[in-house]
């Protein structure tokens, strides 16, 4: 079973401080991470991707991979009331394949 | 350019009816895969297609089916419609694994 497990928060922080999302995945074999940041009553928008173990920064936005501890997490620095929305962890388990298999989201509200 | 097409955007069916979706992917994506959207269980997948074939399957069940024509356009079907099918079903088409363009969505309810 290809699972993918995120707290489903609220996660509240003030504007301008750092949110982190934290995710753990099941399936060892997996080899490419994405988070998808998705705003009530839209469909999901790919935010970041990741490969390799260690961090990848993109603006405000920092991923995080350890395959060791299959454990991936995304940083929001300088959180904006906009930040707020689902986000949401998925991961490419396939040999072949473009699909993903979801977390069910992390909830996160940046408050002014 | 055009982004990934869905219909019908809602629909209302009764236990026991089918329904088929239908989900246009942008130009020149080849892959589409479709999704089941629930408050309580959130994003999960169903199955993929590449080239008319399914690549990928989700934990479904048979009820739950679909196709891909040769222009990449994909239909999914649910036979036997139960009420916990009620839904909102997400089509995504894809170039590179893992990025993953979604359309808006059909959202199902069974009454």
């Amino acid at each position: 079973q290809k699972e993918v497990e995120q707290n489903s928060g609220p996660l509240s922080v003030p504007e301008g401080a750092i949110a982190s999302l934290n995710c753990t995945y099941s399936d060892r074999g997996s080899q490419s991470f994405f988070w998808y940041r998705q705003y009530s009553g839209k469909s999901p928008e790919l935010i970041m991707s990741i490969y390799s173990n260690g961090d990848k920064e993109d603006g405000r936005f920092t991923a995080q991979l350890n395959k060791a501890s299959q454990y991936v997490s995304l940083l929001i620095r300088d959180s904006q009331p906009s930040d707020s929305a689902t986000y949401l962890c998925a991961v490419n388990p396939w040999q072949a394949g473009t699909a993903l298999i979801f977390g069910k989201g992390t909830t996160l509200s940046v408050s002014s | 350019k055009a982004g990934v097409t869905q219909t019908p955007r809602y629909l209302i069916k009764t236990r026991g009816q089918q329904v088929t979706l239908s989900c246009s992917p942008i130009s020149g994506h080849r892959s589409v895969s479709w999704y089941q959207q629930t408050p309580g269980q959130g994003l999960q997948f169903l199955f993929e297609y590449f080239s008319e074939t399914q690549r990928n399957k989700g934990n479904f069940p048979g009820r739950f089916s679909g196709r891909q024509f040769s222009n990449s356009r994909s239909e999914m079907n649910v036979s036997t419609l139960e009420l916990g099918d009620s839904a909102l079903y997400l089509c995504a088409s894809s170039l590179v694994p893992g990025e993953l363009f979604f359309g808006e969505g059909s959202r199902l309810t069974v009454l």
